[in-house]
């Protein structure tokens, strides 16, 4: 049973455009974490949120939490080839639960 | 600052076998933890280590055991190889037990499995 489930799992764009990906659970975290992750390599963390409602930006990626502590939102501005990747959300329980992931594919 | 290494970083194995794995964290973080990808698969948590101590343990059978060195280095060993444990091996560093913020992930072990 997945704790996090990730929508859409697919999402293929041209470059410019805008995407939104999504996080959800039943279940409430301390914190959620976003990584990414390229074939072969390990995960990179882009952002932790902590807050319910917080909303962090790097760049053209804004991470919103939502207020309840459950879900989360990547919000993905004037994407570009390099954004192709899987993203992947995490809750942390004390160890982290991670959803399958969003694989996003830029078209330049 | 070098990151968190694995290794190796391919292995192939055949059913039945024993393996380890070995993962160095990043210089300072006292937690390591162990994770499961198989492909299409987020990462499956296996087992947390802390200041030399186990802290938590998922969902696996007991042909998977771990340990930390005093130096905070751990190895990750399976048993019995299936099939099935085909996957990468991920191994992640933290400099609390907690992880609330985040942890550091190496590139990975590709263990396959014949």
């Amino acid at each position: 049973t997945q704790l996090l489930e990730q929508s859409p799992q697919f999402l293929s764009i041209q470059e410019g455009e805008n995407l939104t990906v999504y996080c959800n659970s039943s279940s409430v975290f301390s914190s959620l974490q976003w990584y990414r992750q390229e074939p072969g390599e390990g995960p990179v963390l882009l952002v932790t949120v902590v807050t319910g409602g917080e909303v962090k930006k790097l760049k053209r990626l804004t991470f919103q939490f939502g207020d309840a502590r459950k879900d989360s939102s990547l919000h993905i501005t004037a994407a570009q080839p390099g954004d192709t990747g899987l993203y992947l959300c995490a809750g942390a329980l004390g160890r982290l639960a991670f959803g399958k992931g969003n694989q996003v594919v830029v078209i330049p | 600052d070098a990151g968190v290494t694995q290794s190796p970083t391919h292995l192939i194995k055949t059913r039945g076998q024993h393996v380890t794995l070995r993962c160095s964290p990043i210089s300072g973080h006292k937690s390591v933890s162990w994770y499961q990808q198989v492909l299409g698969q987020g990462p499956q948590f296996i087992f947390q280590y802390y200041e030399k101590e186990e802290r938590g343990r998922g969902n696996f059978p007991d042909r998977f055991s771990a340990r930390q060195f005093p130096n905070y280095s751990s190895e990750l060993n399976v048993n019995a190889l299936l099939l099935g444990d085909s996957a990468l091996y991920l191994c992640a560093s933290s400099l609390g037990g907690t992880g609330a913020y985040g942890y550091t992930f190496g590139s990975g072990t590709r263990l396959t499995v014949v």
